[in-house]
């Protein structure tokens, strides 16, 4: 298939500490967006790829996070000395164009 | 700022009734998506509105846009109970970023 695959699916951390999230997006597809959902609101933009530049960041990634397409492949998100806040689902897009995003499955963080 | 609102909220709809969704987005775009969210899944493409006037159907979903208007709508047709889930528009922007509105949760009653 394959659709976009995200790993892990849940991740429950404790706050503080960091986590990476992994995006594999549809093989042909060059460009990845991330996004972060929370309950009961759309999706936010975060951050997009195009290969393996990062062309798009919103001011809702701030320092602690950090993103990376090193061989405009998959996709790394990292959360650094992670907050209550940071709760939330992380959800990765890919496409070909600027026409349809399929997103993947999604990866629920739970910072205690 | 820019901003995609959407209303109704929350829509109660009977089985076999029509009713339309709302999208209006704040600054101008070059394209407008609708997205269908189940609970606890992901989101699933259903449409792709790229110029004024655009109308687009799949099954018992139309929708259209109008950018002089800055809105879109997603009219339902004779609603089953399958259609019962969280519908997102999205505007793309400048560059590659992407707005969504807060969703409009249908539920449709037998």
């Amino acid at each position: 298939d394959t659709g976009v695959s995200q790993d892990p699916r849940h991740k429950i951390t404790k706050r503080g500490q960091n986590v990476t999230f992994r995006c594999d997006p549809i093989s042909e597809h060059n460009r990845l967006y991330w996004y972060r959902q929370t309950l009961g609101q759309g999706p936010e933009f975060l951050t997009y790829f195009q290969n393996e530049a990062q062309l798009e960041k919103s001011r809702l990634l701030s320092d602690r996070f950090s993103a990376e397409r090193p061989k405009g492949s998959f996709s790394t998100l990292e959360i650094q000395r992670t907050e209550q806040g940071d709760s939330a689902m992380y959800l990765c897009a890919s496409s070909r164009s600027r026409d349809t995003q399929y997103f993947g499955p999604g990866t629920r963080l739970t910072v205690l | 700022e820019l901003k995609v609102e959407q209303n109704p909220l929350f829509l109660s709809m009977q089985e076999g009734k029509n009713y339309t969704i709302y999208c209006n987005y704040s600054t101008t775009s070059d394209r407008l998506y609708w997205y269908r969210q189940d609970p606890g899944k992901s989101l699933e493409s259903l449409f792709v509105l790229l110029s004024n006037g655009a109308v687009k159907q799949e099954g018992r979903l139309m929708a259209s846009l109008d950018t002089k208007a800055r809105l879109s709508t997603l009219h339902i047709t004779a609603a089953v109970h399958d259609l019962s889930a969280t519908y997102f528009c999205a505007a793309g922007y400048t560059g590659n970023q992407f707005y969504f509105g807060t969703g409009t949760s249908l539920t449709v009653i037998p």
